[in-house]
């Protein structure tokens, strides 16, 4: 079945950016989309945008429009979401998770296991 | 965008009893494109159900997913408590984006 890992926690600098990433494994990565969605904490969820690596194509929540780019690479089964000028609100557990159906918005199963992001001076 | 309002805010009861979670959508959620999740402290969320009303795969009988004809009205329904079914639930629109959206959360706790 299909698992995905995350990259390790990262503190940034207001103003920077990060750039996490989320590999699969087990399955074929270009069957299906993967979204990431935020958490700050003690909040809720947040979808922030997701890729069709088959398609190479991306949709961003209009929140994130101007600061996110999501992209993949299908030879090492891996996608990346870069989030840019960085503020102490983007201090959150960003996670990435697969979403099975390609065509329509799909739920999301499974998820990686959660990447801590700080914005901290 | 669809807001998603999810009621109570926070729900005590006691293991062996029976929990109903509500999610109610500002529109409505095209093809009853809704999913809830379960979340436990420092873990990713988990989910339990899709399209409304359909378990995803290991989820046990005792939770079942429900809507509306109208396509607003949503619920959880866990049939009888176990003590690991105490966490966080959130439901999620995924029929008309962008942007999928969430609700804010239904916390469930031990009476």
């Amino acid at each position: 079945q299909v698992q995905l890992v995350q990259s390790g926690a990262e503190v940034k600098k207001p103003g920077s950016s990060v750039k996490v990433s989320c590999k699969a494994s087990g399955g074929t990565f270009s069957n299906y989309a993967i979204s990431w969605v935020r958490q700050a904490p003690g909040q809720g969820l947040e979808w922030m945008g997701r890729i069709i690596p088959i398609l190479g194509i991306a949709n961003y929540a209009q929140n994130f429009q101007d600061r996110v780019t999501i992209t993949a690479d299908k030879s090492t089964s891996t996608a990346f979401m870069e989030l840019s000028s960085l503020r102490s609100e983007d201090t959150a557990v960003y996670y990435c998770a697969r979403d099975p159906r390609i065509y329509d918005y799909s739920y999301s199963d499974p998820w990686g296991q959660g990447t801590l992001v700080t914005v901290s001076s | 965008e669809i807001v998603l309002t999810q009621s109570p805010a926070t729900l005590s009861l006691s293991p062996g009893e029976r929990a109903t979670l509500s999610c109610g959508a500002s529109q409505s959620v095209s093809s009853s494109y809704l999913a809830w999740y379960q979340q436990k402290p420092g873990l990713a969320p988990r989910l339990l159900i899709y399209d409304a009303s359909s378990r995803a795969t290991g989820i046990p009988d005792r939770f079942s997913g429900s809507g509306s004809g109208s396509g607003t009205d949503f619920t959880l329904t866990i049939s009888r408590l176990e003590p690991e079914d105490f966490a966080v639930y959130y439901c999620q629109q995924y029929g008309s984006s962008p942007p999928v959206t969430f609700g804010q959360g239904t916390r469930l706790e031990i009476k």
